[in-house]
């Protein structure tokens, strides 16, 4: 069975351009987070999806990022435009739905963003 | 302050030694606890839940004081394999939670030969 799969795995781009990371979660996982861990910090939670429909985007860090998660399957992440302070690894995870069993996080391997 | 407190490290131990990882907590709600582990350049990956009878899971065991808001995490007869990041990770579980997780730093162990 396929793991949650983000793309690109690396991005290097300069200050001001636009990035749009994706992520295609595990088949059948209604649920599907986006995560990001910025240089000597912790992971910290970004934002939830149930199906296509925002759950939670409190952690998002401002008006810069959009998210989108249309039809319910893969999700993506735009940045526009990138700051240098946007720099981390943004990782994306999903789970099959709530309860102790069905709520096991998946982590996808993270997309490297680079913003020189 | 933050919401999960840990020792960053690094901890350098050689092949067969026990040692013990904490975490402290702040959000008094936090209802479920877990630790992650995390290899260099990889994804977090689920090593255990932790309960609050405590659990043991081969040459791991989790510990958990909810009075303390303290966790731990005991590695037995540690392996080269176990070398990693241990992220100790708590989630709210009230009424109109989003379930999140939050994270702490994470605790770097390296396994000598």
């Amino acid at each position: 069975e396929a793991g949650v799969t983000q793309f690109p795995s690396h991005s290097v781009i300069e200050k001001g351009q636009t990035v749009t990371l994706r992520c295609d979660p595990i088949s059948g996982h209604d649920n599907l987070y986006w995560y990001r861990r910025v240089m000597g910090k912790e992971i910290k939670f970004l934002l939830h999806f149930v199906k296509e429909s925002k759950q939670d985007e409190s952690g998002m860090p401002n008006n810069r990022f959009l998210a989108e998660r249309t039809g319910g399957t893969y999700s993506t992440l735009k940045v526009q435009p990138a700051e240098l302070e946007d720099s981390g690894v943004y990782f994306c995870a999903s789970s099959q739905g709530f309860g102790l069993t069905n709520e096991k996080l998946f982590f996808g391997s993270g997309t490297q963003l680079s913003v020189l | 302050r933050k919401e999960v407190e840990q020792d960053p490290g690094p901890f350098n131990v050689p092949e067969g030694a026990t040692v013990a990882f904490n975490c402290t907590y702040s959000n008094s709600a936090s209802q479920s606890f877990f630790w992650y582990r995390q290899d260099c350049r990889k994804e977090p990956k689920l090593l255990m839940s932790v309960y609050s009878s405590g659990n043991e899971d081969g040459r791991f065991t989790a510990q958990l004081n909810r009075a303390s808001q303290y966790i731990s995490l005991l590695i037995r007869d540690s392996k080269l394999s176990d070398s990693a990041t241990y992220l100790c990770v708590v989630k709210p579980d009230h009424p109109g939670s989003a379930r999140q997780l939050t994270f702490g730093s994470g605790t770097q162990l390296t396994v000598l030969p």
